[in-house]
């Protein structure tokens, strides 16, 4: 059974760029969200999709966007990259609530 | 004031030591609880999850809730080098929409 899983695993971009960042979660979980990890710190949420909505936002701006898709599998995009948004991107998918299962993230640079 | 607070340590142990692991947090309306392994550069890893107070086990592993006083802990009996990793407490409200809060992260080191 494959896990979460994310692509790419690196990218680097300047400032003022966008970015997609993709997801496929667990087999027959439905739920995926998004977390932001900077360095030494712990995820701070993005936002939540379920049945291909956003449920749920954290206080992050409106750069960040997001998708879900029918088979569940989700996008996030940022736009007019900051240096800030430097950081290990996460995504979690669950079935059941608050079980999320992370996948190895996707680590993205700003130059 | 943060709403999760965790040690970042690093905190240092021999191989076979008793690790003891904790969090603090102000929001009473947590109810579920978990603790997460990050090795380095990599995403975090589903270690325990508990509801409410009390008691959990699982192999080397024992998580604890204390919601009177707002406070968890993860043990790790027996640890070994291989334990070695940031460990992130989370919790959330609600069973609808489960978003999570985490902790700073604790670095462990255990040396042979």
């Amino acid at each position: 059974d494959a896990g979460v899983t994310q692509s790419p695993t690196h990218l680097i971009k300047t400032r003022g760029q966008q970015v997609t960042l993709r997801c496929s979660p667990k087999s027959g979980h439905d739920t995926v969200s998004w977390y932001q990890q900077a360095l030494g710190q712990g995820p701070q949420f993005i936002f939540q999709y379920y049945e291909e909505e956003e449920r749920q936002r954290g206080n992050f701006p409106d750069r960040f966007s997001g998708h879900q898709f029918p088979n569940y599998s989700s996008e996030l995009n940022v736009n007019a990259l900051l240096l800030g948004d430097s950081a290990l991107y996460l995504c979690a998918s669950s079935l059941v609530a608050n079980e999320q299962f992370f996948g190895p993230g996707t680590r993205l640079t700003v130059l | 004031q943060k709403e999760v607070e965790q040690d970042p340590g690093p905190l240092s142990v021999p191989e076979g030591a008793i690790v003891s692991l904790n969090c603090t947090y102000s929001n009473s309306a947590f109810q579920y609880f978990m603790w997460y392994r990050q090795y380095s550069r990599k995403g975090p890893e589903l270690l325990m999850y508990t509801y409410s107070s009390g008691n959990k086990e699982d192999g080397r592993f024992t998580a604890q809730v204390d919601k009177s006083s707002k406070y968890i802990s993860l043990f790790i009996r027996d640890s070994q080098p291989s334990d070695s990793a940031t460990y992130l407490c989370a919790m959330s409200a609600g069973s609808g929409y489960s978003t999570l809060t985490f902790g700073k992260g604790t670095m462990l080191l255990v040396s042979p």
